[in-house]
């Protein structure tokens, strides 16, 4: 499968500890997204990376939330001191370069904060 | 707040028939995306549309765009069970390469 992977694809975790969640973009595109969606909602923009650089992040983002790109090929994301709030689908897209590309999603990764 | 908001929000068909959704958004853009989501699964890009475009066809889809009235249609055609999904509009601003997803059209199609 060439297509965006994220793991794991489901993660239950007890209030205030962390989580580290992973995606796997295609290994063409060098741009890498991170959204948040909430049940009947669409997706909310959190960050972008173009290769390894962290070019834009939502003022909607905690200080608990941080992602790194390391080598611009796979990104984390880490939540610190997860709250229940923090409940979501977490959902990893990549593109190639150029303005406004089509984005190519991964399955997300569902959180649940108990 | 979200950039594009979906109208209307539920929408259930017969199959055969045609489904209209349509996207309003807020300021300028450079394109706007249209993306399918089934139920559970991730989402899948149907559609782009650029701001300079007034109409553009995919198979079934066509997408209309009204810069004027900031506003964008998806037309599916001759509807299908397998059309069942939530549709979203993606917007850009200007320059910017983050995208803004109204909270999406809930299209129900019946066999």
């Amino acid at each position: 499968d060439t297509g965006v992977s994220q793991n794991p694809r489901h993660k239950i975790t007890k209030r205030g500890q962390n989580v580290t969640f992973r995606c796997d973009p295609i290994s063409e595109h060098n741009r890498l997204y991170w959204y948040r969606q909430t049940l009947g909602q669409g997706p909310e923009f959190l960050t972008y990376f173009q290769n390894e650089a962290q070019l834009e992040k939502s003022r909607l983002l905690s200080d608990r939330f941080s992602a790194e790109r390391p080598k611009g090929s796979f990104s984390t994301l880490e939540i610190q001191r997860t709250e229940q709030g923090d409940s979501a689908m977490y959902l990893c897209a990549s593109s190639l370069p150029g303005p406004s590309p089509e984005q190519y999603f991964g399955p997300g990764t569902r959180l649940t904060v108990t | 707040s979200q950039q594009g908001e979906e109208d209307p929000q539920a929408l259930s068909i017969q199959e055969g028939e045609n489904a209209t959704m349509n996207c309003s958004y807020k300021t300028s853009i450079n394109n706007l995306q249209w993306y399918r989501q089934n139920s559970g699964r991730g989402l899948v890009h149907l559609i782009l549309i650029r701001s300079n475009e007034r109409e553009k066809h995919s198979g079934r889809l066509r997408v209309t765009l009204d810069t004027s009235k900031k506003s964008s249609s998806l037309l599916i055609t001759a509807s299908r069970a397998a059309d069942t999904a939530s549709y979203f509009c993606a917007t850009d601003l200007y320059n910017f390469n983050k995208f803004y997803f109204g909270s999406g059209t809930k299209l129900n199609v019946k066999p």
